[in-house]
């Protein structure tokens, strides 16, 4: 596996408490992304950083928030979680120079 | 818009036999594309791409994939099935609007299931 860690692997939170997910990497890679995976929907792409403190919206932003203060350290916030964010998240790094990303094990998280 | 298909939620098939997973794609130019492999309760894993070059794709574990720019696919293939390749497959393009983001778009997904 790529050195990707992603922590909690599971969480159960109950709605409107805030909940922060967390990837790790030790590539040293330049591009982080986090996607949500629902069935019938594939995966989605949250937010995506493409360095330190540089980040931008994915397809399915809203009610997330990101940081990247470190290039190993990915955040993703879920300020005031809701049941339809119950779902399971995938980290994934890429390097500049590389066409494919890696992806981490998941967080599944469920929101009750 | 920028879309990945895949038409089949399940594909079966007996170990031994060929197998088949397809994926169609929306694209503007050139496209970039990626068949990832989900096995349960794990991450995803890359298999191969297709970039440039050769239509056919070799990848990990025997698979490869067949690039056609007329029909717009890029289906998944093996010789012989085996049991340990039921999982979750997933087809992916790069979103070409975004210059080097490497952002992905991926199709829903088709569980193969290789029976004994």
């Amino acid at each position: 596996d790529a050195g990707i860690t992603q922590s909690p692997r599971h969480k159960v939170t109950e709605t409107g408490t805030p909940v922060t997910l967390r990837c790790h990497q030790t590539e040293n890679h330049r591009y982080m992304y986090w996607y949500r995976q629902d069935p019938g929907h594939g995966l989605r792409l949250i937010h995506y950083s493409y360095g330190v403190k540089d980040t931008d919206k994915g397809e399915v932003s809203d009610g997330y928030s990101v940081s990247r203060s470190k290039t190993e350290d990915f955040l993703l916030t879920l300020e005031s979680a809701t049941s339809s964010q119950t779902s399971v998240y995938f980290c994934a790094i890429r390097s500049g120079e590389a066409t494919e990303a890696f992806f981490g094990q998941g967080t599944r998280l469920t929101v009750v | 818009a920028q879309s990945v298909a895949q038409p089949e939620d399940q594909v079966n098939v007996a170990e031994g036999n060929p197998l088949t997973v397809k994926c169609t794609y929306s694209v503007s130019g050139n496209p970039y594309l990626f068949w990832y492999v989900q096995y349960p309760n794990r991450g995803l894993q890359f298999l191969l791409k297709y970039i440039t070059g050769d239509n056919l794709v070799k990848g990990s574990y025997g698979f490869e994939a067949e690039f056609n720019k007329s029909q717009t696919s890029f289906h998944l293939k093996k010789p012989s099935a085996l049991v340990s390749d039921s999982a979750l497959y997933f087809c992916a393009v790069r979103d070409m609007r975004s210059g080097n983001t490497g952002k992905l778009i991926f199709g829903q997904g088709t569980t193969l299931q290789v029976k004994p």
